[in-house]
């Protein structure tokens, strides 16, 4: 998975708690993505980032919220979970705009 | 909104057919079209890939065609294995972006190649 770790790899949490996932890279790509996968959809970003403190929303923003103080760090905070959070969460990384995505193994959570 | 519509949602085949799935897409600037393949429990791990500026690409067993006056492109794997048996994901993405690739994909289908 091209350098890339996420943590947790499952979690389940009731409605109302914040959360928060972790994606790691070592690769030092300049480029993080979140993305959520969902039956149906396919794979739609949550937000993206394009470098230390630069981020940008995505597709599906509302009710997420993204950090990223090191290159090799991008966390997704859902501030106060709902159920139809439930989904499957990927990071992915790209060294520039033109280059590939990369994905990570995932996040499974699920939201009670 | 969906700007890339995939098809079919499921596909079964017999080992050595040629499963075909279909995208569309409606933005025209639109410049690169990714496959992804995925495998359960895995991330997606990229296929394939074309520009708009070639009619097919071919890697091993697996081809693009592309249309793109239709707006269309298709992904063929040739002589399938059961080791093909995967989820695969068409994606598009725009060009001009300052920020990041951006891609939209499609919903997935998931192919079954039975032994």
């Amino acid at each position: 998975d091209a350098g890339i770790t996420q943590s947790p790899r499952h979690k389940v949490t009731e409605t109302g708690t914040p959360v928060t996932l972790r994606c790691h890279q070592t690769e030092n790509h300049r480029y993080m993505y979140w993305y959520r996968q969902d039956p149906g959809h396919g794979l739609r970003l949550i937000h993206y980032s394009y470098g230390v403190k630069d981020t940008d929303k995505g597709e599906v923003s509302d009710g997420y919220s993204v950090s990223r103080s090191k290159t090799e760090d991008f966390l997704l905070t859902l501030e106060s979970a709902t159920s139809s959070q439930t989904s499957v969460y990927f990071c992915a990384i790209s060294e520039s705009r033109r280059t590939y995505e990369y994905f990570g193994p995932g996040t499974r959570l699920t939201v009670t | 909104q969906q700007q890339v519509k995939q098809s079919p949602q499921s596909l079964i085949v017999q080992k050595g057919g040629i499963p075909i799935i279909n995208c569309a897409y409606e933005n025209t600037a639109f410049d690169y079209f990714p496959w992804y393949q995925q495998f359960p429990g895995k991330g997606p791990a990229l296929l394939i890939a074309i520009r708009p500026d070639v009619s097919e690409k071919k890697e091993g067993r697996f081809t693009i065609s592309f249309n793109k006056s239709a707006k269309q492109f298709s992904l063929h794997i040739m002589d399938s294995q059961p080791g093909d048996s995967a989820t695969y994901f068409c994606a598009a993405r725009r060009s001009g972006e300052t920020s990041g690739s951006r891609l939209t994909f499609g919903e997935g289908t998931q192919l079954t190649v039975n032994p």
